[in-house]
Parts: C-alpha cells; structure tokens; sequence
C-alpha cells in the first residue's frame, strides 16, 4: 500500500515570509495529490491539488511541485500571513484501493 | 457546496458501550470514509466505502465496524468501546475525482 513521509512535524515563519512543506510517497502508480489546510477545532479543507500530469500548479499564494521521478511533492506558500497559521496535511492516491494515505502533518505558525 | 454532515460534534460514551457515528452526505457521492485523527499520526483511514452495502477495510479497523445502507449514510460502529478509541473521527465523501470532503468530526470520550 502508499507510504505517505511529510516534513517538518512543526513550522515557525515570521509574517511576510514563505513557507514549504514537503512529502514523500511510495505508490509509483499514485496519480492524485491533495494538501488540505485544518484550522483549530475545524474540518480539513483542500486547498490546492495536483495530479500526475503536470508538474507544478499555482493558486495566488499556494503552490504544488511534484517530481514523480523521486516520488516527491512540496506546498509552497509565499508572503505568508498570520490567517495561515494551521495543520497542513499532504496525501497520496493509493491507487491499489483508490482511497488517500495522508501524512501526519506540519503545524504551521506565522508569527506577525 | 458539498455538505457532509456528522451526528454529533462531541460524545461521552463508557467503556463497553456499543456506539454509533452517523454520516451523511447530500453531493451523490459514491466513495465515503471514516478516519480518525490523533495528534502527531495524522489522519488514519479505519474504513471506506465504494458503493451501497460495500465495505473495505482501512489501516486500523480493528474495533470498528461500518454499515451503508443508503448511498448518502456511511455509519460507523464500535461494537465495544474502548478508552483507547477516545479521539477525533472524521467521516469524508469524494466521487471519481478523488477530491476529498470531510464532516465537522466527532469527538468521543470513552470513559
């Protein structure tokens, strides 16, 4: 089944600056990959996806890189702001049972 | 928008109680899932399932049990609680894109 490492477990930027988030995965067949921001006491929502055949996608302030090759992928938030401040989690499609593996997590903190 | 909705936000059970968290989502989705969440292990799959009256086991089933009988309601059971099953369970619906929605979460204490 996929294998989903993400780094760092926490994350302390100061307002202004960027931030990166970075997730391995094992499926070589693993097409889809999500990242979902979790606030305090709220629900994962998905933020920004990327599938297999590209390999870079952009939204305003967020970014996904992917490298298939070396079965990695990375979220990228520039001039970040304090309303950034959550739990990020990545996932990877286990495409053998079509159901995501999520990794365990960055808590990102924007110091203002 | 997509709605998924949980039956209860927060719940107290004892130890040996049987426990039903209900799911439903109103999007005609095909795929529904039950996670729970732990600090530090993130979001851990326990089951899912494809379609009405299909099942299929997670990473960590052992203890739960699930029931769909309609395509909108994706039930999950512990036969008998556990303190060790105390935390957050999130229910989530995604169709053949795979995009992933997630409920408000139940928190449950097992005393």
């Amino acid at each position: 089944g996929e294998n989903v490492e993400q780094h760092p477990s926490t994350l302390s930027v100061q307002e202004g600056d960027s931030a990166v988030i970075k997730c391995t995965y094992s499926d070589s067949a693993s097409n889809y990959f999500p990242w979902y921001k979790q606030e305090l006491g709220k629900r994962p929502q998905l933020i920004i996806d990327i599938r297999s055949n590209v390999g870079e996608k952009k939204d305003q302030r967020i970014a996904v890189t992917l490298n298939k090759t070396a079965k990695h992928f990375s979220l990228h938030i520039t001039e970040t702001q304090p309303e950034d401040s959550a739990v990020y989690f990545c996932a990877a499609l286990d495409t053998g049972r079509r159901a995501l593996t999520f990794g365990s997590g960055t808590r990102l903190q924007v110091q203002p | 928008d997509v709605k998924v909705t949980q039956s209860s936000r927060y719940l107290v059970k004892r130890t040996g109680e049987k426990v039903f968290l209900e799911c439903v989502q109103d999007m005609d989705h095909e795929n529904m899932f039950w996670y729970r969440q732990d600090p530090g292990l993130g979001l851990r799959l326990i089951y899912f399932s494809y379609d009405v009256k299909m099942k299929e086991k997670g990473d960590i089933p052992e203890g739960y049990s699930v029931s769909r009988e309609k395509k909108e309601r994706f039930s999950l059971i512990l036969e008998s609680a556990s303190t060790n099953q105390t935390s957050m369970y999130l229910c989530a619906s995604s169709d053949f894109t795979h995009e992933q929605y997630f409920g408000p979460g139940t928190r449950l204490t097992v005393t």
